[in-house]
């Protein structure tokens, strides 16, 4: 069974203070791996993809790293506009080898940055 | 582009009403579609997924299901909720071209 598990549950940090946030996971079959954004009462805001060990992507602060077992969300100099739910999330090859696109989420992480 | 539509956005039910959830999409052809939960602003579980019309799978038993009457019209459906149904619930489609799943801005039901 596909498990997705993010640390911390919650992250405070004051303007400017870099961090990361931690996606560990087991999967059969890895496909993707996708980072989300969730502000307060409304739907996840697609961030990135991920397909393969070593891969990095970046946009704005946000710096996404994967490695086999785990995948790092590295924000740097945050903003308070920064503040939002992270959700990981990883998609697997069904037992036929097709994907229809479905997603194992991770419970998320809680970023309050401060002004 | 494409966009997505999901209504209601909000709504308060009585134990034992029907539900009916609506999701379209547009700018796009035979979109996956997927409904998924998000019990207590926390992880998403998704409920039922659909590469068709008509074409529908369901990931968890619940009061719930699904149909999908039109290439790009996704609902989600019951005929007596129960408290326990209470949630927010999330549409979401995939293209034929990508990987990316992309959410609409979801639909919070309470049920009283």
């Amino acid at each position: 069974e596909d498990q997705v598990t993010q640390s911390p549950e919650a992250l405070r940090l004051q303007e400017g203070e870099s961090s990361s946030l931690n996606c560990s996971y087991t999967v059969s079959g890895l496909r993707g791996l996708f980072w989300y954004r969730q502000d307060p009462g409304k739907g996840p805001e697609f961030l990135f993809t991920l397909y393969s060990a070593g891969e990095e992507k970046e946009k704005e602060r946000l710096k996404a790293t994967l490695t086999k077992k785990e995948s790092f969300l590295h924000i740097t100099a945050p903003k308070p506009e920064d503040s939002a739910t992270y959700l990981c999330a990883v998609q697997a090859a069904d037992a036929g080898g097709t994907s229809y696109g479905k997603l194992t989420f991770g419970q998320g992480t809680i970023l309050t940055v401060h002004p | 582009s494409q966009t997505i539509h999901q209504w209601p956005a909000t709504l308060v039910q009585p134990v034992g009403s029907p539900l009916s959830l609506e999701c379209t999409v547009e700018g796009t052809s035979n979109p996956n579609l997927y409904w998924y939960r998000q019990a207590a602003g926390r992880g998403l579980q998704l409920l039922f997924y659909s590469v068709g019309i008509g074409q529908i799978s369901s990931e968890v038993p619940q009061n719930l299901s699904a149909s999908r009457p039109q290439d790009r019209q996704f609902i989600l459906s019951s005929k007596k909720l129960l408290l326990s149904d209470s949630g927010f619930y999330l549409c979401a489609w995939r293209g034929t071209a990508g990987n990316t799943i992309y959410f609409g801005e979801g639909s919070w039901l309470t049920v009283v």
